[in-house]
């Protein structure tokens, strides 16, 4: 049964750097033929997506976000990341981790919260 | 790429339908029958109801269904329980692999 979880620090700085990892279980993110996806929602907010990497390492991302935004399969098998540079308290939000096939997300991450402050 | 629209919140008794509309544009919902509909529970992560515009995955209720007319999509729930009582999110492909999201609709049951 494919599983997925998020991981990383849940207190950044404005102007650091916002890094998770997603960590895949039942299935391999390099050789599937599924692509990994991240959205985050803002503290009572609704659900944005910030972008997308496939098996072979492609990444999609959400134009308002692209210059600040890098989504990459990990060294691991198991594992893609999200980094976020730049961020402001406006960057706080619920991140999660998804699998994205069919033009869907069929499966989250639990979630985590990360937060913004000095 | 601006969110697709939603209504803020509905509301209907045990046992009634339910509609709740996502209005995008021909470049989203209007451009491609890939919708798909998320159910989220306070505290939780969301999870998939319908994809494809119209399809359930396995595990989902056959109450609830999705269809499409030009840029508006709808999910209707019938025979609303009270564990159906959460917020619902539409989304759609916007192309180049590219997904926008609605702002969220809050379903009360009555």
């Amino acid at each position: 049964q494919l599983q997925l979880q998020e991981s990383g620090p849940g207190l950044v700085k404005p102007s650091g750097t916002l890094s998770l990892t997603c960590t895949v279980s039942g299935d391999s993110v390099s050789s599937s033929s599924s692509y990994w996806a991240w959205v985050r929602q803002p503290p009572g907010k609704g659900l944005e997506w910030i972008g997308s990497v496939s098996y072979s390492g492609s990444t999609y991302y959400k134009p308002s976000l692209k210059s600040r935004v890098t989504i990459s399969v990990g060294t691991s098998e198991n594992q893609f990341s999200l980094r976020l540079a730049s961020v402001t308290a406006t960057d706080t939000a619920v991140y999660y981790c998804a699998v994205y096939y069919g033009e869907a997300l069929h499966v989250w991450g639990q979630g985590t919260l990360v937060t913004v402050s000095s | 790429q601006s969110a697709l629209t939603q209504p803020r919140s509905v509301s209907g008794s045990p046992g009634q339908s339910v509609t709740i509309s996502c209005t995008g544009t021909s470049s989203d919902v209007g451009g491609y029958n890939y919708v798909s509909w998320y159910q989220q529970h306070p505290g939780k992560a969301p999870k998939v109801m319908i994809v494809d515009v119209s399809k359930r995955p396995s595990g989902v209720p056959d109450r609830f269904s999705g269809s499409k007319s030009g840029n508006t999509a709808s999910l209707t729930i019938s025979g609303l329980q009270a564990e159906d009582e959460a917020d619902y999110y539409c989304c759609s492909y916007a192309g180049s692999y590219n997904l926008v999201f609605g702002g969220g609709t809050k379903l009360t049951v009555l």
